[in-house]
């Protein structure tokens, strides 16, 4: 069946330092790709989206580009703060399964001042 | 403030026990999805509601049971409860169903199995 695979946290980077976070997915056909981001004693929250290949979603100084021939959706961004610091999920939607969002484990971000 | 509201905020619990948790969404939106979240599983999906229709179902056992009403509000019941049964159990809701759209996530609630 369809899933998502992320790099394992936690990561731990300093105040401005580059941030990649590596997602892969399987899945038939298609999928839209989403980052969803957790800060601590929060829901989740939508963080970027891509529709299709090569979209690229942004938002708050993160992107992610969907790349269909490596079937990956990593997140970057280029200057990390302390307030970054949260869970990042990564999530396709699987149309072929009623429409479920399908979440890769999470990765743990630290940003140190 | 995602506009999704959920109660309780902490349930704690004893094995065996029923106990019944409530999920509003946001304005308008008619889909709502239920998600258990744990150390070992990760964030499962458990079940979508439609206008008060299922209309995806996911990792959800048996035991456990979900209904939306009329006025969209949602509730997911947790019946003989184990202990592994322990998480966060969030709701979200979207403007409909079927296509990516936005998922607009509540605070959790946070059952403790005892």
């Amino acid at each position: 069946g369809d899933s998502v695979t992320q790099m394992e946290g936690p990561v731990t980077l300093s105040e401005e330092a580059f941030l990649t976070i590596n997602c892969t997915y399987t899945a038939t056909g298609y999928p839209s790709l989403f980052w969803y981001v957790q800060y601590p004693g929060e829901g989740l929250q939508l963080l970027l989206k891509a529709t299709k290949a090569d979209d690229k979603g942004s938002n708050k100084g993160f992107e992610a580009t969907y790349r269909k021939e490596t079937t990956s959706f990593h997140l970057e961004k280029g200057s990390v703060q302390v307030s970054d610091s949260a869970v990042y999920f990564c999530a396709l939607f699987a149309y072929n399964q009623g429409g479920k969002l399908i979440f890769g484990q999470g990765t743990e971000l630290s940003v140190k001042p | 403030d995602s506009g999704v509201t959920q109660t309780p905020k902490h349930l704690i619990t004893a094995t065996g026990q029923r106990v019944t948790l409530r999920c509003s969404p946001r304005s308008g939106d008619l889909s709502v999805y239920w998600y258990q979240q744990s150390l070992d599983q990760g964030l499962q999906f458990l079940i979508q509601y439609y206008n008060g229709e299922e209309r995806a179902k996911g990792n959800i056992l048996e035991r456990f049971s979900a209904q939306q009403f009329p006025d969209l509000h949602s509730e997911l019941n947790l019946s003989s409860l184990e202990l592994g049964d322990s998480a966060l159990y969030f709701c979200a809701s979207s403007v409909a169903g079927g296509q990516p759209y936005e998922q607009y996530f509540g605070p959790g609630t946070r059952l403790t199995v005892t």
